[in-house]
């Protein structure tokens, strides 16, 4: 009964490589996110997406692509990775409009390290 | 632009005690302020979620309160217990996205 999922758990690999993170969420929400936690625990958000259109893209090297083939469903690809790469990666959702009451749920987290 | 911070940066207590956590945020045009709490290796699990227009949200022994015109909440926990032990978050939300603080780690001991 998973409300966020995101596979896989841990992604261990090597420097210039393109890997993807998969996340999705069964609360029939339509917006996503992903936010990015630093080697010092400092959680930043890096896209959002409303009913599979980007919202939010903050300054995200372009290495970085996220695509949502529907509103459950929002991937993350990284090409040419590199060792700042290194973080946890935790992708959340909730239900756009909601203002005030917009409360946000996570995921699990991908632990990535690049070597 | 909005900053969270958080104090104290890490706290430990002994059991049974009743404790305040402290998020302040600069930026008073917020809609909503979330905690939550990370354990180690773990994803996030909301806590309380508090409306720019409520003063306080309560769940069990957690009681949330919020001052906007000041830019602070409080996150008391009563009678602390060590499943307690964790790393809370504060985030404020400014429509679309959350901007978080930089946490409190907390330890409760036996």
């Amino acid at each position: 009964d998973t409300a966020v999922s995101q596979t896989p758990k841990y992604l261990v690999t090597q420097m210039g490589n393109d890997k993807s993170i998969k996340c999705e969420q069964n609360l029939g929400h339509d917006t996503m996110y992903w936010y990015k936690q630093d080697s010092k625990k400092f959680l930043k958000i890096m896209f959002s997406y409303n009913n599979k259109e980007l919202i939010i893209n903050e300054t995200v090297p372009n290495r970085f692509s996220p695509k949502s083939p529907d509103k459950a469903h929002l991937n993350l690809h990284i090409n040419s990775l590199e060792l700042g790469d290194s973080a946890v990666y935790f992708c959340a959702s909730s239900r756009w409009g909601s203002g005030q009451n917009n409360e946000q749920f996570f995921g699990p987290g991908t632990r990535l390290t690049v070597l | 632009k909005q900053e969270v911070t958080q104090i104290p940066a890490a706290l430990s207590v002994p059991e049974g005690e009743n404790l305040v956590l402290n998020c302040s945020f600069t930026d008073s045009a917020i809609y909503n302020l979330q905690w939550f709490r990370q354990d180690p290796g773990k994803g996030l699990t909301s806590l309380l979620l508090i409306q720019s227009s409520q003063r306080e949200q309560t769940s069990g022994r957690l009681n949330a309160s919020l001052d906007k015109s000041s830019g602070r909440s409080t996150l008391y926990i009563a009678a602390s217990q060590p499943g307690d032990s964790a790393t809370y978050l504060c985030a404020v939300s400014d429509t679309d996205k959350l901007i978080f603080g930089t946490g409190t780690r907390l330890q409760v001991f036996p």
